[in-house]
Parts: structure tokens; sequence; C-alpha cells
């Protein structure tokens, strides 16, 4: 069955340092993988996909994610978190077809950023 | 850039009556949308598949008569939540697909 796994729950960064949030999935096909960040009470926004190509994929908001098949991971990094960038990341897997694309969630990871 | 627009973004109603939820594409053709919901500090969990001109496709244990969908057009789907109960209480949200995966910025349902 396809899943997506976030093992972080919560992680707390100092402002200005580093961020690496993890994410592995399950999936029979070649993945089509996408980061989101959600604010409270907000909807979802596209930090970055991947679909094919170079695995090392470039979002905004200073974000980069590789996507690594031997070990079925997609983390996200940030060399330097600001603390605008405290939120919901959400890890996901989808696949393109005729009908769409319908996109299956990891439980999520809570950045909190300390100054 | 592409961009779905949902609204309400917040609806407050009373137990047993219904809510329509709508989401539209607004700069593109979407002849397929999504509707996802959440619980409090929980992930989006897909609840159907909304095709234009037909029937929703419904995820295993979703209530098809609760949650009505329909796609009339290109561009808008709507979510009807029927007889509403204190537990259908929740974050709903939509997205579009035009390879960009876009989301709405959700409706945050309170049935008292």
């Amino acid at each position: 069955a396809q899943s997506v796994t976030q093992p972080d729950i919560h992680i707390t960064v100092s402002e200005g340092a580093s961020l690496e949030l993890r994410c592995n999935y399950s999936y029979g096909a070649t993945p089509y993988l996408f980061w989101y960040v959600q604010s409270p009470g907000q909807g979802l926004q596209l930090l970055l996909k991947y679909f094919s190509g170079d695995t090392l994929v470039q979002g905004i908001k200073g974000f980069e994610a590789e996507f690594k098949r031997s070990q079925s991971s997609f983390n996200l990094r940030k060399p330097s978190v600001h603390w605008s960038d405290a939120a919901e990341y959400f890890c996901a897997v989808g696949a393109i077809n005729q009908a769409g694309t319908a996109l299956i969630f990891g439980k999520g990871t809570t950045l909190s950023v300390s100054s | 850039g592409a961009v779905v627009s949902q609204h309400p973004s917040r609806v407050i109603c009373k137990s047993g009556t219904s809510v329509k939820i709508e989401c539209r594409s607004l700069d593109f053709q979407a002849t397929t949308m999504f509707w996802y919901r959440q619980f409090p500090k929980q992930s989006l969990m897909l609840m159907a598949t909304s095709n234009e001109g037909s029937k929703a496709t419904y995820e295993q244990g979703v209530e098809k008569d609760k949650f009505l969908i329909n796609h009339a057009s290109l561009t808008l789907s709507t979510l009807t939540v029927t007889s509403a109960h204190p537990e259908d209480s929740s974050f709903y949200i939509c997205s579009a697909d035009n390879y960009g995966y876009t989301f709405g910025s959700g409706t945050r349902l309170t049935v008292v």
C-alpha cells in the first residue's frame, strides 16, 4: 500500500540553524513527491515537487529536497531557518493519471523556531 | 501561477442543517478536483475525487449521501455537507490538478 512516513512529529531549531525534515515513502511505481507547508488555519502552499530528472529539487523560500530512490526518501532541507518558517510541513506522494492526481500525505512535522 | 479559490473560509452552522463549500479554479480548467478533510493536528485525508460531468468517486468510509459533490463546470466543484452534526466539524480543503497540485485555502466548518 502507498504510504508516507514523516518520522519527526515536532522539531525545534534555532533561528539561523540548518533544517532537515525527513520523509520516507512507499510506492509501487515511480513516485511523484511533494512538500507542502501549512500555517495555522491556512491552506497548503507547495514548496517543491519532484517528478523526474535531477534528484535535487529547489523550491521556494530557500528550501530544497533530495530524492533518494535507494532509501525511498525525499528529505526537505534549508540551510538557515527564519522565524517565519515555523509551521506544519507535509510530505506527499502522488501519481499522475488521466483522472488527475490525488495525494497521500504524511502525518506532518511541526517546526518551531527558537530565537 | 495556478490559483484555486475556496469559499467560505469559515462557516458555523446548526446541527441538522446543510452547508455548501465551493472550490473554483480561477485561471485554468480542472476536469478533476479533489476534496480532503483534515482533523485538528492531523494530516489530510482524501475524501473524494470530483469529476466534471460525472459522479464523484468516494474513498472508502466516506458517506456519499452526507458529503454531496457536484462538479458542474470545468472551474467549479462544490461539496455539500448534509444534515451536519458536530462530528462533521473539520477543516475541508480542495485541490485541482493542472500538474501544479494547487490547493485552496480551506474551509473551517464548525457545527454547533
